[in-house]
């Protein structure tokens, strides 16, 4: 059962543009929401993550919306930049603690120069 | 680099063979997650090791195996290798406190012909 449902599965923007990632989540219980970008051949590395009690957060050109209602999530990458070029997946884990967390399908983003 | 190392890279074995893949955490961590990354889809969790004993298990039969030593350390084995076994294995490393960021390693890819 895949509980965190990530869309779109590829995307294609111009440099300068907004690449806009969203995900769905089932689970109520989960409490930590964390986007990772994995480049060819590397593992995930921690990009942002948000906790339900905000609706945004923003580091840099990267910003998360949270709509706890909705139990939806997204990120948007302002200005995307051709090193931006990676897959970006989304994640939740929830408060049972040592973060197990539970992925979306991914998002391979590519930025055109 | 995160400080977690993965070994071997890569790995070729046959089916029903055995393989162990092994995964140094981060210092100061006590927690190691080990995740499966088929190709062009999310990491699936298989299970977690906190202080030696295992922590949680994800939807994987017992033919995966885990083990944590005294240093943190942690080692994944799989018996009787099947064909979709084929996929990254990646370990993650955290601190075990709820929500907290988890440093992955670059993976081991395993092909099983």
């Amino acid at each position: 059962q895949q509980q965190v449902k990530q869309s779109p599965q590829s995307l294609i923007v111009q440099k300068g543009g907004i690449s806009i990632i969203n995900c769905a989540y089932e689970n109520t219980a989960f409490d930590y929401f964390p986007w990772y970008q994995q480049f060819p051949g590397k593992g995930p590395a921690l990009l942002i993550a948000i906790r339900p009690d905000v609706s945004e957060k923003k580091e840099g050109r990267f910003t998360i919306s949270f709509n706890k209602s909705a139990k939806q999530f997204s990120l948007h990458i302002m200005d995307s930049q051709p090193g931006d070029s990676a897959t970006y997946f989304c994640a939740a884990s929830g408060p049972q603690g040592g973060n197990k967390l539970t992925f979306g399908g991914g998002t391979r983003v590519l930025v055109k120069p | 680099e995160t400080g977690v190392t993965q070994s071997p890279t890569h790995l070729i074995k046959t089916r029903g063979q055995q393989v162990t893949l092994r995964c140094s955490s981060q210092s100061g961590h006590n927690t190691v997650s080990w995740y499966q990354q088929a190709l062009g889809q999310g990491p699936q969790f298989i299970f977690q090791y906190y202080r030696e004993e295992e922590n949680g298990r994800g939807n994987f039969p017992p033919r995966f195996s885990g083990l944590q030593f005294p240093n943190y350390s942690s080692e994944l084995n799989v018996n009787a290798l099947e064909l979709d076994d084929s996929a990254l294995y990646l370990c993650a490393s955290s601190t075990g406190q709820p929500n907290t960021e988890a440093f992955f390693g670059q993976g081991t890819r395993l092909t099983v012909v």
